[in-house]
């Protein structure tokens, strides 16, 4: 079975400074990965996704992730952080399309001005 | 493209009461849907997947009598969260899938309290 893990629970950064956020997996085949970010009391938007192809993936928002099988990574980025991005990110994995996935526990990220 | 509309976002019942939460996509065909429940601070857990005409697959531990799933239609997934009690205050969210595509477009949530 699928399994996620997100080191970091909580992460600050300050505005503009660099980011990234660490995601690990476990899956035997070629997975389905997507990191996703929520607001408070909000449901979940889809920042990207990787399924196959160039392993540098460009998401919305400026961010960007890097699959790397050899780590078994999926480690989301961004140059310059605004603080709109304050909020909780997730990185999921899925054995295929239309399949349930499995989520990490979260990463809430806080950024000081 | 690919909006799902949940419903409704906010939801406070007394012991005892049933409660009904609506998932519909809004601009395409949901052949899956797919409930999870996210207690605070915590990260979303799976409890079913429905797919439309079929019985739903419920998670282990989760209780199918006491969370009732109807997917009667390609646009619609219900929740029903029967006798419900304190235990059951939870955040709700609904995600689906379309049929050849990769990915899954969720709702917005549904937050419960029983009081």
């Amino acid at each position: 079975a699928q399994s996620v893990t997100q080191p970091d629970i909580h992460i600050t950064v300050s505005e503009g400074a660099s980011l990234e956020l660490r995601c690990n997996y476990s899956y035997g085949a070629t997975p389905y990965l997507f990191w996703y970010v929520q607001s408070p009391g909000q449901g979940l938007q889809l920042l990207l996704k990787y399924f196959s192809g160039d392993t540098l993936v460009q998401g919305i928002k400026g961010f960007e992730a890097e699959f790397k099988r050899s780590q078994s990574s999926f480690n989301l980025r961004k140059p310059s952080v605004h603080w709109s991005d304050a909020a909780e990110y997730f990185c999921a994995v899925g054995d295929g399309y239309g399949n349930k996935l499995v989520f990490g526990s979260g990463t809430i990220l806080r950024v000081k001005s | 493209g690919a909006v799902v509309s949940q419903h409704p976002s906010w939801v406070i019942c007394k012991s005892g009461t049933s409660v009904k939460i609506e998932c519909r996509s809004l601009d395409f065909q949901a052949t899956t849907m797919f409930w999870y429940r996210q207690f605070p601070k915590q990260s979303l857990m799976l409890m079913a997947t429905s797919n439309e005409g079929s019985k739903a697959t419920y998670e282990q531990g989760v209780e199918k009598d006491k969370f009732l799933i109807n997917h009667a239609s390609l646009t619609l997934s219900t929740l029903t969260v029967t006798s419900a009690h304190p235990e059951d205050s939870s955040f709700y969210i609904c995600s689906a899938s379309r049929t050849g595509h990769y990915g899954y477009t969720f709702g917005s949530g549904t937050r419960l309290t029983v009081v």
